[in-house]
């Protein structure tokens, strides 16, 4: 059975204090991955796509890395507008969304 | 701007009562997908379309319909059936392909009085 599995549930990091989340996945045929940004009340927010192991793709102070069970999403020197609910979501032949990282950044 | 519009944001159902959510979107997108998210759990596929006048249940669509007469339309009516209906319910559109991403509206909240 397809499953998708993201740790830590919830992080609170200090303004400047980097961090990652992981994403960590069996799906069958992979056939890429994407990365949401979720702010409460509202609906998800696309972030990123990663296509195949070893690529990554940057936005801001979000890097976001890909390999064959795993992604993570590197937050660097984050400031308190980056809290927020992250989510992963694998796909195969359909898309698998995780219970997301919720991600509290103290000023 | 283009986009996805829910509507309403929040409604309440009473007992023995169908409700229909809002879902218009102007991104020329093909495909359109409901899920509903409770707490503490991933999003859960509803319902899905990928072309007009066609569309397909997904993991959790006993109690739900849907209708999909235009492109840019994909409403859902959560019905009697649907016994604990109390969530956020979320639409979606993408292009088609695998790679494309899904584009999301801002839910709808809908609880029971």
């Amino acid at each position: 059975e397809d499953q998708v599995t993201q740790s830590p549930e919830a992080l609170r990091l200090q303004e400047g204090e980097s961090s990652s989340l992981n994403c960590s996945y069996t799906v069958s045929g992979l056939r890429g991955l994407f990365w949401y940004r979720q702010d409460p009340g509202k609906g998800p927010e696309f972030l990123f796509t990663l296509y195949s192991a070893g690529e990554e793709k940057e936005k801001e102070r979000l890097k976001a890395t890909l390999t064959k069970k795993e992604s993570f999403l590197h937050i660097t020197a984050p400031k308190p507008e980056d809290s927020a609910t992250y989510l992963c979501a694998p796909r195969d032949d359909k898309i698998i969304f995780g219970k997301g990282t919720r991600l509290h950044i103290l000023p | 701007d283009g986009g996805i519009t829910q509507s309403p944001k929040y409604l309440f159902r009473k007992e023995g009562q169908n409700v229909t959510l809002s879902c218009e979107q102007n991104l020329n997108h093909d495909a359109m997908y409901w899920y509903r998210q409770d707490p503490g759990q991933g999003l859960r596929l509803i319902y899905y379309s990928q072309i007009v006048n066609d569309f397909q249940k997904g993991d959790i669509a006993e109690g739900y319909s849907v209708s999909r007469e235009k492109k840019e339309s994909f409403p859902l009516t959560v019905t009697s059936a649907q016994k604990n209906p109390t969530a956020f319910y979320l639409c979606a559109s993408s292009g088609q392909g695998w790679y494309q991403p899904q584009h999301f509206g801002d839910g709808t909240r809908l609880s029971i009085l």
